[in-house]
């Protein structure tokens, strides 16, 4: 089955550094999804992408859809308190709409 | 707020127990996923269910079971509970399937077996 490596799994930053997690996967997938879960909340859409190569932002956060199909990155620029939570990234693969998880991202932010 | 709703937000039950979860999908949405998350875990897919039919399965244990109504609403029944089946369950939904739309998620029932 399809298997999604996310990395890192945590990490501890000061607020207003820059922040970088990424997805790889064992095979293509035709779309990448980014979400955000707070604690005890319902993970909440970032950011998709449906196309090789694609690069999208909102507001300061950007990912991209790689060339190889196989993996996406998210980047947070000047993070705040507000961005601490679980940073899930998904992807659908050529097979069917099910959606494979990555194991996640603790993001700390030290004001 | 993304627009699928889930019922009750907290429950809270004993060992061997059945309970049910229910799922309002997104305004049109035929697709609904339901997914298992346990403390400090990543999401566990459990079912999916297209337009009233059972579309894919993950790792749904025997005794859990769930359906999709003619309204699309669906839920999820937890039967002969254990301790180790306390965890946040989520559905999603999303417009049809293989059509690569985008999952949107409700807030989670929040299930504690005691």
């Amino acid at each position: 089955g399809q298997q999604l490596n996310q990395s890192p799994q945590s990490m501890f930053i000061q607020e207003g550094e820059d922040v970088s997690m990424n997805c790889t996967s064992s095979s293509i997938f035709n779309t990448w999804l980014w979400y955000k879960q707070d604690p005890g909340e319902g993970p909440v859409l970032l950011i998709a992408l449906y196309k090789a190569g694609e690069l999208t932002s909102n507001g300061r956060l950007t990912a991209q859809f790689g060339i190889t199909r196989k993996d996406s990155f998210l980047n947070i620029s000047a993070s705040i308190p507000s961005d601490v939570g679980i940073y899930f990234c998904a992807g659908r693969g050529t097979s069917g709409s099910r959606l494979t998880f990555g194991e996640g991202t603790q993001l700390t932010v030290n004001p | 707020d993304s627009g699928v709703t889930q019922t009750p937000k907290h429950l809270i039950t004993a060992t061997g127990q059945r309970v049910t979860l229910r799922c309002s999908p997104r305004s049109g949405d035929l697709s609904v996923y339901w997914y298992q998350q346990s403390l400090d875990q990543g999401l566990q897919f459990l079912i999916q269910y297209y337009n009233g039919e059972e579309r894919a399965k993950g790792n749904i244990l025997e005794r859990f079971s769930a359906q999709q109504f003619p309204d699309l609403h669906s839920e999820l029944n937890l039967s002969s509970l254990e301790l180790g089946d306390s965890a946040l369950y989520f559905c999603a939904s999303s417009g049809g399937f293989g059509s690569g739309n985008t999952i949107y998620f409700g807030e989670g029932s929040w299930l504690t077996v005691v």
